[in-house]
């Protein structure tokens, strides 16, 4: 069984850091893309990061881009995103997901964990 | 950029349920569809436009290609009731998701 439990959510000041972690089991972790979803309060689904199965490759959505780092570590089976200068607006659920290739490209996500919660206020 | 459609979908268990999603171009890939319970994660329902995910109840399908996708409810149950999103990789390697559907209780 697929499990992806993510940690290290919490409360943050504005400006400040943050690191999440999303421990995967139930399949080979290195075969996968594997990706971070936001959503705030009252809103949908919004994309934030993607890392490429061997970790050669990384994406991130605009208003992260240069404040967020998506990484991971193959031989802990082991998702993170440190989150930098933080915003009221980066307050969200934030979830680890896994992709899904369809041929060489990753075009969706199958599993889904079960959020870590990021507040940014003052 | 996803354009979901209704925003709101008011109906009785049993009746049909037709969801929209129109992209702004014609991506790199086909929609998928996820459902949405609160206190949950989401859940893949559809891939490839209309190939449905390991268990998941054949009441539910999708169709569509280019830049207009729909999903259908064919009966809609009671445990049915959520949020639904449509996703699409595009060129730029982006992964966007439509604002939702909110499928409720008549």
């Amino acid at each position: 069984e697929v499990q992806l439990l993510e940690s290290g959510g919490g409360l943050v000041q504005p400006g400040g850091s943050l690191r999440l972690s999303c421990e995967a089991s139930g399949f080979t972790f290195s075969y996968y893309a594997m990706s971070w979803v936001r959503q705030a309060p009252g809103r949908g689904l919004d994309w934030v990061s993607i890392i490429c199965d061997n970790g050669g490759c990384t994406y991130y959505e605009d208003s992260v881009m240069g404040r967020f780092i998506i990484s991971r570590d193959n031989s802990r089976n082991t998702l993170y995103l440190q989150m930098n200068s933080l915003r009221v607006e980066d307050t969200a659920l934030y979830y680890c997901v896994k992709g899904v290739p369809v041929g060489k490209k990753t075009t969706h996500f199958d599993h889904w964990g079960q959020g870590a919660l990021v507040t940014v206020s003052s | 950029v996803l354009t979901q459609s209704p925003g709101t979908l008011s109906l009785s268990p049993g009746e049909r349920a037709t969801l929209f999603c129109r992209t702004s171009q014609r991506a790199s890939s086909p929609v998928a569809w996820y459902q949405h319970k609160p206190g949950q994660p989401p859940r893949l329902l559809i891939y490839g436009a209309s190939t449905r995910a390991p268990g998941i109840p054949a009441r539910f399908s999708g169709s569509g290609s280019g830049t207009d996708f729909t999903l259908t409810i064919s009966s809609v149950e009671p445990e049915d009731f959520a949020v639904y999103y449509c996703q699409q990789r595009t060129d730029w390697p982006l992964w966007t998701f439509g604002q939702g559907t909110k499928v409720e209780i008549k």
